[in-house]
Formats: C-alpha cells, sequence, structure tokens
C-alpha cells in the first residue's frame, strides 16, 4: 500500500535556527504534494503544496518545499523560525489515478516542531 | 472563506452508545472526508463521499458508517462506541472539478471524542 512518512516526530529548535522536515511517499506513479499545518488549538490549515512545474515551492509564512522525484521526497523548509511556528506538520500526499476521484490523501505521521523563544 | 463545522468539540460517551458527529460546509463542495488524527500515526482517512448519497471506505472504516443526506453535510455514525474509538475526529471537504486534484481539502476544528 501506499505510504507517506515524515522521519522527525518531534523537533525542537532555538528561533531563527533553519528548519527542515523530511517527507518520502511510496507510490512510484503521478503524485500531487502537500503540506499542512496545525497550530495548537487550531484548524488543520495548507502551508503549500505541488503539482507540476518548478519542484521548488513557496508557501505561506517563508515555508517552502523541494519535490525531489529520483528521492520520492518533499521536505519542507524555512531559513528562520520563529516562536510562532511551533506547531504540528503533516505532509500529504494524493495520487493521479482514475480510482481516486475524490481525491484521497495521505498523511504522514506528523512532525510536532517546537520553537523555543 | 470556505467554513468547516463540526457539531462538538469534545465529546464524553460511553461504551456501547451510538454516536454521531456531525460535519457542515459552506461552499457547495463535492467531496467530503472523516478522518481520524492519532498521536504518532498522523490522520487516516475513515470515510469519505464524492456525492450526495455516495460513499467510500476510507483506510479504517471498521466500526464507523457515514451517512450523506445532503451535499452540505456529512455525518459520521459510531454504531457502539469501543474505548479504542478514543480519538480527535476531523471533517473536511475539497471541490470537484476536472483539475480536482488541485483543489486543498478545507477541515473543520476537530471533535475529541472520549469513550469511557
Amino acid at each position: 500500500a501506499q505510504s507517506v512518512s515524515q522521519h522527525n516526530h518531534h523537533v525542537i529548535l532555538s528561533e531563527a535556527a533553519s528548519l527542515e522536515l523530511g517527507c518520502n511517499y511510496s507510490y512510484g506513479g503521478t503524485v500531487n504534494l502537500f503540506w499542512y499545518v496545525q497550530y495548537p488549538g487550531q484548524h488543520l490549515q495548507l502551508l503549500l503544496k505541488y503539482f507540476s512545474g518548478d519542484p521548488l515551492v513557496k508557501g505561506i509564512k517563508g515555508f517552502e518545499a523541494e519535490f525531489i522525484k529520483s528521492k520520492f521526497s518533499f521536505n519542507l523548509r524555512k531559513p528562520s523560525v520563529q516562536w510562532s511556528d511551533t506547531a504540528e506538520y503533516f505532509c500529504a500526499v494524493n495520487e493521479e489515478a482514475i480510482y481516486n476521484q475524490g481525491g484521497k490523501l495521505i498523511f504522514g505521521q506528523g512532525t510536532e516542531l517546537s520553537v523555543k523563544p | 472563506d470556505v467554513k468547516v463545522t463540526q457539531s462538538s468539540r469534545y465529546l464524553v460517551k460511553r461504551t456501547g452508545e451510538k454516536v454521531f458527529l456531525e460535519c457542515v460546509q459552506d461552499m457547495d463542495h463535492e467531496n467530503m472526508f472523516w478522518y481520524r488524527q492519532d498521536p504518532g500515526l498522523g490522520l487516516r482517512l475513515i470515510y469519505f463521499s464524492y456525492d450526495v448519497k455516495m460513499k467510500e471506505k476510507g483506510d479504517i472504516p471498521e466500526g464507523y458508517s457515514v451517512s450523506r443526506e445532503k451535499k452540505e453535510r456529512f455525518s459520521l455514525i459510531l454504531e457502539s462506541a469501543s474505548t479504542n474509538q478514543t480519538s480527535m475526529y476531523l471533517c473536511a471537504s475539497k471541490s470537484y472539478s476536472p483539475r480536482d486534484r488541485l483543489y486543498e481539502q478545507y477541515f473543520g476544528p476537530g471533535t475529541r471524542l472520549t469513550v469511557t
């Protein structure tokens, strides 16, 4: 079965440190890729998404992610984190296949990021 | 703005009770989803629906059923609640179009269900 793997379960950083969260997926076909974020007590919301074109995508709040097809990876990055980035981050994959007309997403396990002021 | 609302933020039920979780979206989205979120497991899809009265099993449908009588409403039903169904339940909706796959899922605030 297709799967999404996030390598880090809990990351602790100091403010201004750089961030990279890993995400790998197992599906070999055409995929669409997403990063969602859940701030404490808030809804899950979209951070950024990739469908085609430039493999380096930019999202909200200074986040970016790079799609490396050969590595089946879609890692999330931010050059300098802030205390307000403390949240849980989820990578998700949508397979482009006829059977997936409903747009089913497969989520990773999530990475909890704690940023110390 | 898309709004997805869920009937309760917190719910406590007893083992064996029938539980209804309601979800309503106001953007005329065709597709709706129910997930459960557990620490270390991420979000797992329980059921989804791509049209009224249509439903598809997700990855963990056992112990759950769903109902979609109207486009804007998607209900999750726990026929006989068990303690292993204690979890956060998230509802989401998504537009369908020829470019469906480009559209994100919009999530509700979640219902934290505790079964005792």
